[in-house]
């Protein structure tokens, strides 16, 4: 299947700073990806949808000033916290799907854990 | 409307029973389900998925069940096995929302030995 590849994949950083996050699909290109937030234990919630080339759209109650979205180019969107507090350490996921051949499956990343001391 | 309800939350079976996960949903808009799984520490795979036009679709030793009168779709697993453990999550889209997938709320899978 195809490749989608997050970095870091673990990242441990002071309250108050930015933190940037990469979601790169490996093997294929995607003009959307999205990306998750988990809790311990908990379900994926949608945070956003990345569109390549245009602004991402952000759920609900999602602050779109405090994590940022780009996406620069057909295999990689970012996610930057910024100034990242204790309440946003989390498990943060992208998915994509293949623009090619498309069935709908959507790839998941790995995960980045981001811990906000 | 756009919730997926899922169970049950946890789920302990012995190695090679029938592993049984439910969810319910009522966007009636929803037309595909995908079932994930996930490992601790690592993003969730796809392991099967239904669209509304069949009631049921096996893949190996997994299957789903489609109910579209009752909006409920169901992941069993036969001979499960300790490999099997993990998180399971059920979820839904719409053909309009394309790949903007509302999840379950999961199910901790433990097969004991």
């Amino acid at each position: 299947g195809a490749v989608v590849s997050q970095h870091p994949s673990w990242v441990i950083c002071k309250s108050g700073t930015s933190v940037k996050i990469e979601c790169r699909s490996l093997d294929f290109q995607a003009t959307t990806m999205f990306w998750y937030r988990q809790f311990p234990k908990q379900s994926l919630m949608l945070m956003a949808t990345s569109n390549e080339g245009s602004k991402a759209t952000y759920e609900q109650g999602v602050e779109k000033d405090k994590f940022l979205i780009n996406h620069a180019s057909l295999t990689l969107s970012t996610l930057t916290v910024t100034s990242a507090h204790p309440e946003d350490s989390s498990f943060y996921i992208c998915s994509a799907s293949p623009l090619a051949g498309n069935t709908g499956e959507l790839f998941f990343g790995e995960g980045s854990r981001l811990t906000v001391l | 409307q756009q919730q997926v309800k899922q169970s049950p939350q946890s789920l302990i079976v012995q190695k090679g029973g029938i592993s049984i996960i439910n969810c319910a949903y009522e966007n009636t808009a929803f037309d595909y389900f995908p079932w994930y799984q996930q490992f601790p520490g690592k993003g969730p795979a796809l392991l099967i998925a239904i669209r509304p036009d069949v009631s049921e679709k096996k893949e190996g030793r997994f299957t789903i069940s489609f109910n579209k009168s009752a909006k409920q779709f169901s992941l069993h697993i036969m001979d499960s096995q300790p490999g099997d453990s993990a998180t399971y999550f059920c979820a839904a889209s719409t053909r309009s929302g394309f790949q903007k997938l509302v999840f379950g709320t999961g199910t901790r899978l433990l097969v004991s030995p």
